[in-house]
């Protein structure tokens, strides 16, 4: 069974940093390509970074410079250090797989981020 | 303001059918492939269709997903009261450069 657990969230302070890990298992983690998708509350689905598995990163505009997304694959784990934190990034953080042809086919619980004063 | 647009509701008896639209352009559906996720309340987004048209095994044929030109429909049919969802088109963008989402639909089943 394909599990994505995230861990790191939590209460930080406008200006602040942030580290999600995703730890990944079911599946080699290594042959996929992953994303981390945010949805703020009664929000939509706000992409937030890709990474392929050749360490290609991509990044959403709104936070390409602050957030940068890595893998270990001997530990089948994704990361999101997330720097310069503002109020909008508030949302929860869910560690997803791109199955290909354009499916996230498997998502994580989610972990709630909140950047307040 | 969400790139895709989808309608924010939309509603049907149980044992109808309904659509679900997601309208794009040429930089995102109209060259690319469209994915549709249901999210129920308080869990994470689950895939029900991707590359337009194919389920994922476990996803019953009662959903189904199509194109036309730069816009995308997710169809569910013999709806259910456990259909209550909000439901998301997604899609890779190539003058942003990222993956792009609908505002969501909630679908009501009165």
């Amino acid at each position: 069974e394909v599990q994505l657990v995230e861990s790191g969230g939590g209460l930080v302070q406008p200006g602040g940093s942030l580290r999600l890990s995703c730890v990944a298992s079911g599946f080699t983690f290594s042959n996929y390509d992953m994303h981390w998708v945010r949805q703020a509350t009664g929000k939509s689905l706000d992409w937030v970074s890709g990474i392929g598995t050749a360490d290609d990163t991509y990044y959403s505009g709104s936070v390409k410079g602050r957030f940068t997304i890595s893998r270990e694959n001997a530990k089948s784990s994704l990361f999101l250090q997330m720097n310069s934190l503002r109020a909008g990034d508030t949302a929860v953080y869910y560690c997803v797989r791109d199955g290909g042809l354009g499916s996230f086919d498997s998502w994580g619980q989610g972990i709630r981020v909140t950047v307040s004063s | 303001q969400s790139v895709l647009t989808q309608p924010p509701s939309v509603s049907a008896a149980p044992g109808q059918k309904v659509t679900i639209s997601c309208s794009g352009s040429s930089s995102n559906i109209g060259t690319g492939s469209v994915s549709w996720y249901q999210q129920l309340p308080g869990t994470a987004p689950k895939v029900l269709i991707y590359d337009n048209n194919k389920r994922p095994s476990g996803i019953p044929d009662r959903f189904s997903g199509s194109k036309s030109g730069t816009s995308g429909t997710l169809g569910i049919s013999g709806l259910q009261t456990g259909d209550e969802a909000d439901y998301y088109c997604g899609t890779w963008d190539s003058s942003l450069s990222a993956v792009t989402f609908g505002g969501g639909t909630k679908l009501t089943v009165l």
